[in-house]
């Protein structure tokens, strides 16, 4: 069975400053993790993907997370942040060989001028 | 413009009167899926469908019917509806394999009274 964990419901952050973002993930088999970003009033959109190629993962808008197997982690960072980045984070994981996706709780991003 | 589109986006009604929210994909996606997404619980998988009258039940079946007699449709049906299943509710639609990310639509806003 797979789940996820995101530590933290609301962040906040200065503009300008490091966003980094948790989940971590159990899975019985190699899986596949995803962060979706969600705007108010609109369906969640994918930021990046890990499909099991490179452990670091460039996605849009600056974001970039890392997999690390020996931590079941899947963190989102982003080294500046701007204020259009306030919005809902989720991260989501799929076993490699299941069709069933499990979401976290989600994460409320807060930018600070 | 691939999207998937969701109708009614805001609907409100009584217990036990069945509705039917639709689903429409123009991506010729196999995988379509169901969420609802509660606060503090995320999103959480209802239904999903790998291809054409090809349904399996996620992690809240329960009081919900789908079906998948098109490609591009996947309505979700609730004969009768009770207030717990007052939530916001996404269709998501990807290529087959668990490896590819889901494009979502813009979300479907229940109220059951």
């Amino acid at each position: 069975a797979q789940s996820v964990t995101q530590l933290g419901s609301h962040v906040s952050v200065s503009e300008g400053a490091l966003v980094l973002l948790r989940c971590n993930y159990s899975s019985s088999v190699p899986p596949y993790l995803f962060w979706y970003v969600q705007y108010p009033n609109q369906g969640l959109q994918l930021l990046l993907k890990y499909t099991s190629a490179a452990t670091l993962v460039k996605g849009i808008n600056g974001f970039e997370a890392e997999f690390k197997k020996s931590e079941t982690s899947f963190h989102l960072t982003k080294p500046s942040a701007h204020m259009s980045d306030a919005a809902e984070y989720f991260c989501a994981v799929v076993a490699n060989t299941g069709n069933q996706f499990y979401f976290g709780t989600g994460t409320s991003l807060t930018v600070i001028p | 413009e691939a999207q998937v589109t969701q109708n009614p986006r805001y609907l409100i009604t009584v217990t036990g009167k069945k509705l039917t929210v639709t689903c429409s994909q123009n991506m010729n996606h196999e995988y379509m899926s169901w969420y609802r997404q509660d606060p503090g619980l995320g999103l959480r998988q209802i239904y999903y469908s790998m291809n054409v009258e090809v349904t399996d039940k996620g992690d809240v079946p329960e009081g919900y019917k789908v079906s998948r007699k098109e490609k591009r449709n996947f309505p979700l049906i609730l004969e009768s509806p009770s207030p717990n299943q007052t939530s916001l509710y996404f269709c998501a639609s990807s290529f087959q394999t668990s490896n590819q990310p889901q494009h979502f639509g813009d979300g479907t806003r229940l109220s059951i009274l």
